[in-house]
């Protein structure tokens, strides 16, 4: 079965430093990965996804994410963290073809600090 | 446009009291998801319809829960009677299709049972 792991609960950066969450998924194929994040009180917002190609991809809001398959890992990117960032962001994954279920991590939620 | 909509936002009801909470998708989109989020549990998909039609229910986690999709443009989900375990945010999303794991999440409903 598939599974995703965010081996990070909370993280704590500074406004205008970098930013990496990692996500690592389990499954034998090609994943489609995706990126979500939730604003406290909000529901999940689609922030980037990887279905083929270009194992890097771009998303809204300045993040980028890359695949690696060799190291089974989607982590997600932003070179400077603005303090409206501070959200908690999930990692899924959902095998190709007719299977529906998108399979979330746990989450890492993500403190900015001024 | 409008997103998902979901009501009520919030509800506070007392244990053995039916709850009743209601999405309304996004037009156009074929595929309808119900998840429920905890600390303990993360985001589990309760179920979900394609066209209307409930597909997968092996999420619901007892006879106690029941979801319905009279039209594409609405949706329930039924708790009866409910218990202080239910008590978590209640989420519907939609999608265009089902298997490309892009969803579109209403603000969800939080339910607290005493």
């Amino acid at each position: 079965a598939q599974s995703v792991t965010q081996p990070d609960i909370h993280i704590t950066v500074s406004e205008g430093a970098s930013l990496e969450l990692r996500c690592n998924y389990s499954y034998g194929a090609t994943p489609y990965l995706f990126w979500y994040v939730q604003s406290p009180g909000q529901g999940l917002q689609l922030l980037l996804k990887y279905f083929s190609g270009d194992t890097l991809v771009q998303g809204i809001k300045g993040f980028e994410a890359e695949f690696k398959r060799s190291q089974s890992s989607f982590n997600l990117r932003k070179p400077s963290v603005h303090w409206s960032d501070a959200a908690e962001y999930f990692c899924a994954v959902v095998s190709g073809g007719s299977n529906y279920k998108l399979t979330f991590g746990k989450g890492t939620l993500l403190t900015v600090n001024p | 446009d409008a997103g998902v909509i979901q009501s009520p936002r919030h509800e506070v009801t007392e244990m053995g009291q039916e709850v009743t909470l209601r999405c309304k998708p996004i037009s156009g989109h074929n595929s309808l998801f119900w998840y429920r989020q905890t600390m303990m549990r993360g985001l589990e998909l309760l179920i979900y319809f394609n066209n209307n039609v409930p597909i997968d229910d092996s999420g619901m986690p007892e006879d106690r829960f029941s979801a319905k999709m009279p039209n594409a443009s609405f949706s329930t989900l039924k708790i009866q009677p409910s218990e202080p375990r239910d008590s978590a945010v209640y989420f519907c999303a939609s999608s265009l299709t089902a298997n490309t794991g892009e969803l579109f999440f209403g603000e969800g409903s939080r339910l607290t049972v005493l």
